[in-house]
């Protein structure tokens, strides 16, 4: 069975800095994806960055990227320019590739990243 | 914009009744899910359903069921709720197709407390 591990169960970051997010999975499977989920306080979970296990190049969105490591198996968020909107609890999912029916996404049990001014 | 709906936002039941949890899904996606949301676990997956009256087991399912009787609607139903039922819980709802771009998008979350 797949597992996601979060390590960092709070990081803090100030204003118009960088911090990164761990994250390393398990798995046995070559194909499937990855992915940073962000849940405000009392708001809806949305994704953040997705990544391709057969795409070498790391992903990014604006301010967000990815340090992609296959063989090491870890997927860390990199939050760069940090706003006080970051401060979120964000998840790092997994998800096979494999299999025609609707698959779930295995979660880590988050991070909380607070952001201070 | 995909929308996902849940019933209630928080909801206070007590021990033995039989709780209904509703999400309605505007996209006619194929699958929905269900997770539990506990601080320190994170998101651990109920059932879920790829199809109107298909439904999966996932990690977690004893003590709920679910049904799902029309696409867009997908109802989690705890039988008889105990105490330690008490927890957020978000319905999703993503594409059948699997592919990297088909995200699952998330309701707002129900956050019961069994007393």
């Amino acid at each position: 069975a797949q597992t996601v591990t979060q390590s960092q169960p709070e990081m803090s970051v100030q204003e118009a800095e960088t911090v990164t997010l761990s994250c390393t999975y398990d798995t046995s499977e070559s194909d499937y994806y990855l992915f940073w989920y962000k849940q405000p306080p009392s708001r809806q979970m949305i994704l953040v960055i997705r990544q391709e296990a057969y795409k070498q190049q790391n992903a990014t969105e604006n301010r967000f990227s990815v340090n992609f490591q296959k063989a090491a198996k870890s997927f860390s968020l990199k939050i760069s320019d940090s706003q006080l909107g970051d401060a979120a609890m964000y998840f790092c999912a997994y998800r096979s590739a494999l299999g025609q029916a609707g698959t779930a996404l295995i979660f880590g049990k988050g991070t909380t990243l607070s952001v201070s001014s | 914009d995909v929308k996902v709906t849940q019933s209630s936002r928080y909801l206070v039941k007590r021990t033995g009744e039989k709780v209904f949890l509703e999400c309605v899904q505007d996209m006619d996606h194929e699958n929905m899910f269900w997770y539990r949301q506990d601080p320190g676990l994170g998101l651990r997956l109920i059932y879920f359903s790829y199809d109107v009256k298909m439904k999966e087991k996932g990690d977690i399912p004893e003590g709920y069921s679910v049904s799902r009787e029309k696409k867009e609607r997908f109802s989690l139903i705890l039988e008889s709720a105990s105490t330690n039922q008490t927890s957020m819980y978000l319905c999703a709802s993503s594409l059948f197709r699997q592919t990297v771009y088909n995200e699952q998008f998330f309701g707002p979350g129900t956050r019961l407390t069994v007393l």
